[in-house]
């Protein structure tokens, strides 16, 4: 009964080299988020989608491509890896309502640690 | 923007309080939470302020003092368990309200 999950879990990989990192979420929100967690433990907003819709995206590299097939997944494509993309990637979701900010809980997937080489 | 500011880490005994406090700067609030985060694992949501005043939910309660740009998270009878680190994130007005996050207390409970 996974809330919110990613795959894979571990990444290790070549400087250069194109990855992608996948979430999905089973608890009916209309919003995800990528976040990545740099060595300092910093939580810092990559990108943010809403019904499939780009909302937020943050100073990013454009080497980052996010994907929303649907409300219930938003994947994470990277290319040409550096040695500083290297961190742990959040994937989250929360449901936008008009009504009780405290419905808007994000939930986090565990993450992806991408190490690159 | 948004700033947001927390003590880097913490030290307190099993069985005592502890207080984490956070300041925020924000050109438009709508709301701090606090999230819990095991070292490894993913944040989990602990709690939400909108309205000022202190919300208590079990050995945990959360302040917000909107006018000061204030909030503490107050854990008592502090368990081994509760090691970890406290995430304070605020919420932004307007629009699609982004939820930046400070950079966390790790707090260390010892016997």
């Amino acid at each position: 009964d996974t809330a919110v999950s990613q795959t894979p879990k571990y990444l290790v990989t070549q400087m250069g080299n194109d990855k992608s990192i996948k979430c999905e979420q089973n608890l009916g929100h209309d919003t995800m988020y990528w976040y990545k967690q740099d060595s300092k433990k910093f939580l810092k907003i990559m990108f943010s989608y809403n019904n499939k819709e780009l909302i937020i995206n943050e100073t990013v590299p454009n080497r980052f491509s996010p994907k929303s097939p649907d409300k219930a997944h938003l994947n994470l494509h990277i290319n040409s890896l550096e040695l500083g993309d290297s961190a742990v990637y959040f994937c989250a979701s929360s449901r936008t309502s008009g009504g009780a900010p405290r419905q808007e809980t994000q939930y986090f997937g565990p993450g992806t640690r991408l190490l690159v080489l | 923007g948004q700033n947001i500011d927390q003590p880097t880490e913490m030290t307190a005994t099993e069985g005592a309080i502890v207080q984490i406090n956070c300041t925020y700067q924000t050109s438009g609030f709508n709301g701090l939470f606090w999230y819990q985060q095991h070292a490894g694992e993913a944040p989990t949501f602990l709690s939400y302020n909108v309205l000022d005043g202190l919300e208590e939910k079990g050995r945990f309660s959360s302040f917000l003092s909107r006018s000061k740009g204030y909030s503490y998270l107050l854990l008592k009878e502090l368990q081994m368990k509760d090691s970890a680190s406290y995430l304070c994130a605020v919420r932004s007005s307007g629009g699609y309200q982004k939820v930046t996050f400070g950079t966390g207390t790790k707090l260390q409970v010892i016997p």
